[in-house]
């Protein structure tokens, strides 16, 4: 089955600076990679999301980057604001050879926290 | 709010005993995912509905089913609880398009399970 390791763990910035998150995944035929934000007491919310055909995607402080030949792909958010403290997940689906059987695998997810 | 309503939102109850989880999805969703999110395994896929029918399976346990009922909302019924089962319970929808497209899933505010 699919692995998906995510890093780091946590990850402390000051306000204003940028913040960088990394997964990587094994099955090659992936091709869906969404990124989730999740606040305390909430459920995971999708915040951007990538597909194989595509390379960089942004929206407005957030960006996703994926490089298919090295099976990783990363969320950058820049200017970060304390509201942007939060556990941050990537996941993977792999190309869906059955229709509608669609299993996202998680990373481990990473703590984000911003200092004002 | 991402329209996915979760019922009840704490269920604290003991070992043995046999609870249900509801979940409504977003109008117009088809498919209903569940998931289990305990510290040390992260967020893990337990099965998946579509229209009805099951999808696809993860690591849900014997003890626990699921299903979808013809208004599409969904229950996943966890028996024999153990201390271990003591976890936030997710479910998310998504509109699965037919034709190959992959639906953005979205999570309702989980219930926190607490089995003493």
């Amino acid at each position: 089955g699919e692995n998906v390791e995510q890093h780091p763990s946590t990850l402390s910035v000051q306000e204003g600076d940028s913040a960088v998150i990394k997964c990587t995944y094994s099955d090659s035929a992936s091709n869906y990679f969404p990124w989730y934000k999740q606040e305390l007491g909430k459920g995971p919310q999708l915040i951007i999301d990538i597909r194989s055909n595509v390379g960089e995607k942004k929206d407005q402080r957030i960006a996703v980057t994926l490089n298919k030949t090295a099976k990783h792909f990363s969320l950058h958010i820049t200017e970060t604001q304390p509201e942007d403290s939060a556990v941050y997940f990537c996941a993977v689906l792999p190309w869906r050879s059955n229709f509608g059987n669609e299993k996202l695998t998680f990373g481990t997810g990473t703590r984000l926290t911003i200092i004002p | 709010d991402s329209g996915v309503t979760q019922t009840p939102k704490h269920l604290i109850t003991a070992t043995g005993q046999r609870v249900t989880l509801r979940c409504s999805p977003r109008s117009g969703d088809l498919s209903v995912y569940w998931y289990q999110q305990s510290l040390d395994q992260g967020l893990q896929f337990l099965i998946q509905y579509y229209n009805g029918e099951e999808r696809a399976k993860g690591n849900i346990l014997e003890r626990f089913s699921a299903q979808q009922f013809p208004d599409l909302h969904s229950e996943l019924n966890l028996s024999s609880l153990e201390l271990g089962d003591s976890a936030l319970y997710f479910c998310a929808s998504s509109v699965d398009e037919a034709g190959g497209g992959v639906g953005e899933q979205f999570f309702g505010p989980g219930t926190r399970l607490t089995v003493l």
